[in-house]
Parts: C-alpha cells; sequence; structure tokens
C-alpha cells in the first residue's frame, strides 16, 4: 500500500538549533516529492520539491531535504531555526507520469520553537 | 492572480444539513482535488478531478459528492451533513499534464457539524 510515515509527531527546538524531520514512504515506482508547511491559522504552502537529479534540494527559508533512495527517505533539515518556523511539516508524495494523481500526505510533525 | 479560492471560510452545520464548498482556480490547471484535514491524520484526499469532465474518488469519498463544473471550478457537496465530517477541507490544484507536477492549495474551509 502506498503510504507516508513522518516519524516525530512532535517536535520542541530552542532557536538557533539544528532540525531533522524524518520521513520515510512507501511507493511503487518512480516517485515526486514534497514537503509543506502549514504555519498557524493558514493554508499548506510548498517548502520544497524533489523531482530528478541532485537528491539534495533546497527550498525556501533555508529549508533542504535529502532524497535517499535506498531508504525510501526524504528528510527535512535546516540548520538553525528561528521562531517563525514554528508550524505544521508535512511530508507528501505522489507518482511520475500519472496524470491527476493525489497527494498522498503523511500525518505530519508539529514543530515548535521557543525563543 | 488569486490562485486557488475557496468559499466559505468558515461555516457551522446541523446535522442532515445539505451544503456545497466552492472553489476555483485562475492558474489553468486541469485537475484539481478535496482533501480533508483532521488532527493527527494528516490529510487525505476525498475525490479529485485529473480533467474537465472526470472525477474520482479518493481515500475518504463516503458523504460526499463533486462536480468538476468547468476547467476552473471544482466544488464539493455535503448532501447530509454529519459530526464526522467537522473538519478543514482543502481544494488544491496543479498541472498535471507536467511531469513535475505541483498541487497549490486553496485557504482552506472550517466546517463545524453539530
Amino acid at each position: 500500500a502506498q503510504s507516508v510515515s513522518q516519524h516525530n509527531h512532535h517536535v520542541i527546538l530552542s532557536e538557533a538549533a539544528s532540525l531533522e524531520l524524518g520521513c520515510n514512504y512507501s511507493y511503487g515506482g518512480t516517485v515526486n516529492l514534497f514537503w509543506y508547511v502549514q504555519y498557524p491559522g493558514q493554508h499548506l504552502q510548498l517548502l520544497l520539491k524533489y523531482f530528478s537529479g541532485d537528491p539534495l534540494v533546497k527550498g525556501i527559508k533555508g529549508f533542504e531535504a535529502e532524497f535517499i533512495k535506498s531508504k525510501f527517505s526524504f528528510n527535512l533539515r535546516k540548520p538553525s531555526v528561528q521562531w517563525s518556523d514554528t508550524a505544521e511539516y508535512f511530508c507528501a508524495v505522489n507518482g511520475v507520469n500519472q496524470a491527476g494523481t493525489a497527494l498522498i500526505f503523511g500525518k505530519g510533525t508539529t514543530l515548535s520553537v521557543s525563543s | 492572480n488569486a490562485g486557488v479560492t475557496q468559499t466559505p471560510k468558515f461555516q457551522v452545520l446541523k446535522t442532515g444539513q445539505s451544503m456545497t464548498l466552492q472553489c476555483a482556480q485562475d492558474m489553468n490547471h486541469n485537475s484539481m482535488y478535496w482533501y480533508r484535514q483532521d488532527p493527527g491524520m494528516g490529510l487525505r484526499l476525498i475525490y479529485y478531478s485529473a480533467s474537465e469532465g472526470t472525477t474520482d474518488k479518493g481515500e475518504v469519498p463516503n458523504g460526499y459528492n463533486v462536480s468538476r463544473l468547468n476547467k476552473r471550478e471544482f466544488s464539493l457537496r455535503l448532501e447530509s451533513a454529519a459530526p464526522s465530517q467537522t473538519s478543514v477541507y482543502f481544494c488544491a490544484s496543479s498541472d498535471s499534464r507536467r511531469q513535475t507536477d505541483t498541487q497549490y492549495f486553496g485557504p482552506g474551509t472550517r466546517l463545524t457539524v453539530l
């Protein structure tokens, strides 16, 4: 079955700490991978995406993610978090060359950053 | 360029009432989607429309119907609302003809069913 698993439900960090959020997926075939962020009271915004090529992708606001095909993983990282990074983060996957294929989301990780 | 818009932003219904959630996009995308978001569950697909004139069930379609009115608009209807349908509903769209297909989300509708 197709699924996305996010390892941490709630992460609490102090400002300037480093962040790594885990994401593993189960999906037959070639995939596109995404991280979305949802700030409190707002809608989902795309943080970064991987389609092909360099497995290390950089997104907005200093976030990056690494696709490790052998581990079916797409972990999100940031070297130094800020209070404004407090939000919920979702990892998602869909299939390449499948027209209209919807995203499969993980259950989300809530990040709380204290100043 | 408004992107994906949804109406209403908030709605309270009584059990058994019906309503339609509206969604429109101005990005000339061919595919549109309806998701619901519940605490601890992430987003789950209700229905999607790969192109104008087609609709398909997603993971949690029971209790919902959809209409792809034209290329821009995709509505979600609750015929007889139930408390289990209390949720935040997000519409999304994408150009799925492209291999680098990215979905863009609307602001959401927060629905409470009493």
